[in-house]
């Protein structure tokens, strides 16, 4: 069975750091680009960022570039979203999300989902 | 990047009637070489995290029930629910991933009337 699980979120001052990490099982992990993508209390869904599977490609959305850094350790089947600069419109539930098709260096559709971790950024 | 436009906003239906969801891309996403359209379409209930419903625009995910199906070519897609059920309650979402920024519609309210 494919579980997600993230955790790390909380609440943090503008300006302020956070990473968040997303522990996967029940797949071969190393195989599947992952990805990040928030929802704001009471919004609909944003894509944030993605990762292939050997780490060779990434991308961000324009309103994290330079913000947030996506990882992965396939040793450790864990993805992680490095957070800096973080503004009071980075306040999300941050999910993690599994690539439904193996080997592809880009993200296509996202076939499991974890519970979501909740960042709030405020002083 | 893409923008992706749903409607509408919100919807209200009987218990068995149909449900139609459209979603409209700013620019096609039929990628000509594999003639497949890079859309997705997810159901989200409330306090839950997005579920996957449709891929390649009418690829049916495992397990999802019949009754959800998906149409549409280039820019212009359809989610129908033929018969709605009392846990058809939900937000349905478009997800284009034709090209990165990888974007989402902004979401239909579907709910019963």
């Amino acid at each position: 069975e494919v579980q997600l699980v993230e955790s790390g979120g909380g609440l943090v001052q503008p300006g302020g750091s956070l990473r968040l990490s997303c522990a996967a099982s029940g797949f071969t992990f190393s195989s599947y680009a992952m990805s990040w993508v928030r929802q704001a209390p009471g919004r609909g869904l944003e894509w944030v960022s993605a990762m292939s599977g050997s780490s060779s490609r990434t991308d961000y959305a324009d309103s994290v570039k330079g913000r947030f850094t996506i990882s992965r350790d396939n040793s450790k089947n864990t993805l992680y979203l490095q957070m800096n600069s973080l503004r009071a419109e980075d306040t999300a539930v941050y999910y993690c999300a599994k690539d439904g098709l193996s080997g592809r260096d880009l993200a296509y559709y996202l076939d499991y989902w974890g519970q979501g971790t909740l960042v709030t950024v405020s002083s | 990047d893409i923008v992706m436009t749903q409607s509408p906003d919100s919807l209200a239906v009987s218990l068995g009637e149909r449900a139609t969801i459209n979603c409209k891309s700013s620019q096609s996403i039929l990628y000509s070489s594999n003639n497949k359209n890079y859309l997705a379409w997810y159901q989200q209930r409330p306090g839950q995290p997005p579920r996957l419903l449709i891929y390649w625009a009418s690829t049916r995910e495992s397990g999802v029930p019949d009754r959800f199906s998906g149409s549409g070519s280039g820019t212009d897609f359809t989610l129908t629910i033929s018969s709605l059920q009392a846990e058809d309650v939900a937000v349905y979402y478009c997800h284009q991933y034709y090209s990165p920024p990888y974007t989402f519609g902004q979401g239909t309210k579907l709910e019963i009337k």
